[in-house]
């Protein structure tokens, strides 16, 4: 596709559930980043890959936090036994290159509430 | 890592010039300037990007100062369309990471 597409674009979550997160990055690019972003801030680093690898999942909250990249293309974060700290925008952006001037292009979110 | 420095926010009137100023004292000697904004309800979209020449593109300018510890995001005529967030981001490889932003308003 012509961007960075992710659904659902919406998701209410019941508190201790388990919610999937998917990102389509735009074809053919090698890097990309999930980051989180509450109401009123920046966004927050969570993790990046590399193809399918996984190369730096530092920005990731807790062990209730998975990412996936499987095929080095469709990515998928997943957060088990969602707490309401977890409610947040969740971004997804890929890249063509690994190199520092190569911009990101990103998708317009997942907008999760823990209820 | 590098921090950037950014007001918090900025009025602008439509059709006028906004210069929006970055400090980052502590950027290193390969670290690239990159400005992204955000609208309201959306992702952020990259806005432009230099090292350290002054860059021109549709959207915007980026002037860099010498020693490299400042730069400014010039939009030239600002629109209401223009009223987002902006981020003055360092980036080093694959790091790149997002401060507060200067939220910028734009009066008709």
């Amino acid at each position: 596709g012509a961007g960075v597409s992710q659904s659902p674009r919406y998701k209410v979550a019941k508190r201790g559930q388990d919610v999937a997160l998917r990102c389509d990055p735009i074809s053919g690019h090698v890097s990309l980043f999930w980051y989180q972003q509450a109401l009123g801030q920046g966004p927050e680093f969570l993790t990046y890959f590399q193809n399918e690898a996984q190369l730096d999942k530092s920005g990731l909250p807790s062990d209730r936090f998975f990412a996936e990249r499987p095929e080095g293309s469709v990515s998928t974060l997943k957060i088990q036994r969602t707490q309401q700290e977890d409610s947040a925008v969740y971004l997804c952006a890929s890249s063509l290159g690994t190199a520092s001037n190569y911009g990101y292009t990103f998708g317009s979110g997942t907008r999760l509430t823990v209820v | 890592d590098a921090k950037t420095t950014q007001p918090n926010s900025m009025e602008s009137n439509e059709e006028e010039p906004v210069h929006l100023p970055c400090n980052h004292s502590t950027i290193s000697g390969t670290d690239y300037i990159h400005w992204y904004r955000q609208l309201p309800s959306q992702g952020p979209e990259y806005v432009i990007h230099g090292l350290t020449s002054n860059v021109n593109n549709r959207m915007a300018s980026l002037a860099i100062a010498e020693d490299r510890k400042s730069s400014t995001l010039i939009l030239h005529r600002a629109t209401l369309r223009d009223a987002a967030v902006y981020y003055c981001i360092l980036r080093a490889n694959n790091d790149m990471r997002f401060g507060a932003g200067t939220r910028l308003t734009v009066k008709p």
